[in-house]
């Protein structure tokens, strides 16, 4: 299966401020199709996740400007600008190029 | 609006089995690979599995492919996970997202309690 790591575990921001989160697989997601299926997802507390990025860099319908994804091959960064407090919760990337499809463990993101 | 509602959790006794429900609406349910994702409590996400579009499809991670069964009922725009043989290990929200790829709606989840 492919090991999905996301660092840091716990990032305590201040609101307005900017923070990274780092998602790194065991193996390349660049899929045979050439695309590489890594999205990003935000549980807020008590909620469902929601979908904020698929494919690596393409904001899902409605997510604001300040959220923006980068990365390839194995090393993945979600971007998030100006947070606000409906930022907060748990970010999890999602590989969808090889199967089993396999989560991060999450990365909190909580006030500082 | 898509609309992803679960049913059918509770709780059951260990070695039983229970048979999840997800009911859509606000699409069409027939156009959209869909999926299973459960989380134990205070825990992560971990993939299930996904079905394609007409139920000809199935895939699962290894480790569950034994115990849980994915279908569809596209008449009734439903999506199912049948469980069996449940553990402990098994108790947990279990969500049903929309696309096998990007999961990009999900339910609000069914909680599912495996204890004697």
């Amino acid at each position: 299966d492919v090991l999905m790591t996301q660092t840091p575990v716990s990032l305590p921001v201040s609101l307005g401020g900017q923070v990274s989160i780092s998602c790194r697989s065991s193996q390349s997601l660049l899929h045979s199709d050439r695309n590489t299926y890594l999205h990003w997802y935000l549980q807020k507390p008590g909620q469902s996740p929601q979908l904020l990025i698929y494919r690596v860099s393409n904001r899902f319908s409605g997510v604001p400007g300040r959220f923006s994804g980068s990365g390839s091959w194995t090393d993945f960064t979600l971007k998030i600008s100006r947070v606000e407090p409906e930022d907060l919760g748990v970010y999890y990337c999602l590989q969808s190029s090889h199967f089993p499809y396999t989560f991060g463990a999450g990365t909190k993101l909580e006030l500082k | 609006e898509v609309k992803l509602v679960e049913s059918g959790g509770g709780l059951v006794q260990p070695g039983r089995s229970l048979k999840l429900s997800c009911a859509a609406s606000g699409f069409n349910f027939n156009n959209y690979w869909m999926t299973w994702v459960r989380q134990a409590p205070g825990k992560g996400l971990e993939w299930i599995g996904e079905i394609n579009k007409d139920g000809s499809t199935i895939n699962y991670t290894p480790s569950l492919k034994e115990k849980f069964t994915i279908s569809r009922d596209n008449a009734q725009n439903t999506l199912y996970l049948q469980m069996s043989k449940l553990g402990s290990e098994d108790t947990a929200i279990y969500y049903c997202a929309r696309d096998g790829s990007y999961c990009d709606y999900w339910g609000q989840g069914v909680m599912v309690t495996v204890s004697s």
